[in-house]
């Protein structure tokens, strides 16, 4: 497996507390993801890195945000935490000389009472 | 971006049978990827298609990447029990991220 840790494994957190979830890479790799996965509906992206200080919204933003100061890490935020986000996030990297392919995190189970 | 839908969402097969998976786009694709998640892990990646009508094949899996680059199948002939697991395919378009289908969740009755 690549060298792709999370953190917190597992939080349970209650709602209106901010969470940060964090992703470490060894891997050198560009660019960096953030999923939530939730039954019926795969792998959504909620945000995604480019490069240090380079981020971007995906398909599932609204309520979180996201910091890369170095390569290595990327942070997601849930600025003010609420049920609907209880979820299993995972973070992934991909770097262009190994053609995108994603290598996931173990994940972190998130649940929000 | 482009939507990716995946069919069936649930898989439940005799182990030795042979079952198939289905992936559309709503867009032309630039590649399209497959990935396995075991019950309680993290997606793996399995495999990249790239070129229009290509087939690649792992083992007891064939990988397939239609003519008009907009879809994609995974056949998996003599089911096992280490084939239990959910299959996402994920879409690339022109840059770097991918679309990830729902997922075939996969059972295997021994």
């Amino acid at each position: 497996d690549a060298g792709i840790t999370q953190s917190p494994r597992h939080k349970v957190t209650e709602t209106g507390t901010p969470v940060t979830l964090r992703c470490h890479q060894t891997e050198n790799h560009r660019y960096m993801y953030w999923y939530r996965q939730d039954p019926g509906h795969g792998l959504r992206l909620i945000h995604y890195s480019y490069g240090v200080k380079d981020t971007d919204k995906g398909e599932v933003s609204d309520g979180y945000s996201v910091s890369r100061s170095k390569t290595e890490d990327f942070l997601l935020t849930l600025e003010s935490a609420t049920s609907s986000q209880t979820s299993v996030y995972f973070c992934a990297i991909s770097d262009p000389g190994q053609s995108y392919e994603q290598y996931f995190g173990p994940g972190t189970r998130l649940t929000v009472t | 971006g482009q939507q990716v839908m995946q069919i069936p969402q649930y898989q439940h097969v005799q182990e030795g049978e042979d079952f198939t998976t289905y992936c559309n786009s709503s867009t032309t694709l630039s590649n399209i990827q497959w990935y396995k998640q075991r019950p309680g892990g993290h997606p793996v990646f399995l495999i990249q298609l790239v070129k229009s009508g290509e087939v690649k094949k792992q083992k007891r899996l064939t990988f397939q990447f239609g003519e008009a680059k907009k879809n994609s199948s995974l056949h998996i002939t003599a089911t096992q029990t280490t084939d239990v697991g959910t299959y996402f395919c994920a879409g690339r378009g022109n840059d770097y991220k991918l679309s990830f289908g729902a997922g075939t969740t996969v059972t295997v009755r021994a």
